[in-house]
């Protein structure tokens, strides 16, 4: 079955540290990934998605099919970074989707 | 709006009483998804819409959980005798097509609902 694991529900790092949030999937095949995050009081949005292999606010994340993982990184945590972040992934016409973690940027 | 907007954005029911939440996406995008979102975990996807037919409802828990969307914009999701464990927040997200080749969901900020 597809799944999507997020194996950390809180992530806290200081400010212009690194940071990964981890992202694992079970699919079969070549799956498309996305990463949506929701900001305090904001809505749930897309931030980036595999196949466009983009850097969005600094973030990128890498496919890795051999570790079946879709890792979120910025190299400098930024205060604005603090969200909920959640990995996804397609199935037909829904998404599947990871707890998520939320990420805290201490100043 | 420019964006997908959910009415009422906070419910606050008795069990067994007959709830509705409202949906209006963005103009012009045929698909059109519910999700519930329990606490700590992510969104549960119920049901699709492409157009005015429900396209994939597997996600429905039983049947007291419905939605419709008659003219193919905004929509409605019905639950029949709420019980507490219906309790959650309930997203709407819209899309211009059906293909998730994009990922892109245009999400609405949400009905939390609450049954006591």
């Amino acid at each position: 079955a597809q799944r999507v694991t997020q194996p950390e529900k809180l992530l806290s790092v200081f400010k212009g540290a690194p940071v990964e949030l981890k992202c694992n999937y079970s699919y079969s095949g070549s799956p498309e990934l996305f990463w949506y995050v929701q900001y305090s009081r904001q809505r749930l949005q897309l931030l980036l998605r595999h196949i466009s292999r983009e850097s969005i606010k600094g973030f990128t994340a890498d496919l890795n099919k051999g570790e079946t993982s879709f890792h979120l990184k910025k190299p400098f945590a930024q205060e604005e970074d603090s969200a909920m972040y959640y990995c996804a992934l397609p199935k037909r016409y829904q998404l599947i989707w990871g707890a998520g973690t939320k990420l805290i940027i201490k100043p | 709006g420019a964006g997908v907007s959910q009415t009422p954005s906070n419910k606050v029911t008795e069990k067994g009483k007959y709830v509705e939440l409202r949906c209006d996406p963005i103009s012009g995008h045929t698909a059109l998804y519910w999700y519930r979102q329990s606490l700590g975990q992510g969104p549960e996807f119920l049901i699709y819409f492409q157009g005015t037919g429900a396209a994939d409802d597997s996600g429905l828990p039983n049947d007291r959980f419905f939605a419709v969307r008659p003219e193919g914009s905004v929509s409605t999701l019905k639950i029949q005798r709420t019980e507490r464990g219906d309790s959650a927040v309930y997203l709407c997200a819209s899309s211009p097509s059906s293909a998730l080749g994009t990922g892109e969901l245009f999400f609405g900020e949400g009905s939390r609902l609450t049954v006591l």
